[in-house]
């Protein structure tokens, strides 16, 4: 079982919905991330939060809107998404906290098993 | 900014065989962090090995190795022995110390013949 937990496992929603996607770790990471992912392709990150402030936004179109409510939670608001964003929504975290040294760049990122989300 | 590239799109392996996926990689940061990780069909990402650029040993992980060539900037993943469960595709990835961002190659689709 994955120690990563993304809600819900699948999403089908219109144009003019609003929606958000959950993640939830309690492994004490200091880093959460949220990735895209279409099919056949690698994750194209999106957003970072580290320490639970925004880190880093990859440039994502204001119709998706991260939010890192606590240390353990991360959720993706969206909002009048378009077809071309259906896609695989990946949640990690890293950065072990019993390990000083930890950076994102030495802690292996752990995934949840995402959200696959529709568009119509 | 850092940059992965990995250019066998697919392999085909016969079972038991070793396989070697290829990962070079580019960046101007001393500090940086090199992994691999499978995803099989179903879809969740597995972390299966890590290598440091400090490190001067290649990394190990049971069947799994790290070919780090510092000097020609690639991280190989060697697997031995494979398996019919090792059919999925294998992603090598870069963090820096720089910022927290870690980037995905595009990835090698892996198939285990039998």
């Amino acid at each position: 079982d994955t120690e990563v937990t993304q809600t819900p496992k699948h999403l089908v929603m219109g144009m003019t919905n609003k929606k958000s996607l959950k993640c939830e770790q309690h492994m004490g990471h200091r880093a959460m991330y949220w990735y895209k992912q279409k099919a056949k392709k690698p994750p194209e990150l999106m957003f970072v939060y580290s320490y639970e402030k925004l880190s880093i936004n990859e440039s994502v179109p204001s119709r998706f809107s991260p939010e890192c409510p606590n240390s353990s939670l991360l959720n993706l608001h969206l909002h009048a998404l378009q077809p071309e964003d259906s896609a695989l929504y990946l949640c990690a975290s890293s950065q072990d906290p019993g390990r000083p040294q930890a950076r994102p760049y030495n802690s292996p990122l752990h995934f949840g098993n995402g959200t696959r989300l529709t568009v119509t | 900014a850092q940059k992965i590239t990995q250019t066998q799109p697919g392999m085909f392996v016969q079972e038991k065989e070793a396989v070697t996926l290829d990962c070079t990689y580019d960046t101007s940061d001393q500090s940086y962090g090199l992994f691999w990780y499978k995803q099989p069909s179903s879809g969740e990402m597995i972390f299966l090995i890590y290598q440091g650029s400090y490190d001067e040993q290649n990394a190990t992980e049971g069947r799994y190795s790290l070919n780090f060539q510092k000097a020609r900037k690639s991280a190989n993943l060697v697997i031995s022995a494979s398996q019919l469960g090792d059919s999925a595709m294998y992603f090598c990835a870069i963090g820096t110390g720089r910022d927290d961002k870690i980037i995905f190659g595009k990835g090698t689709r892996l198939h285990i013949l039998p």
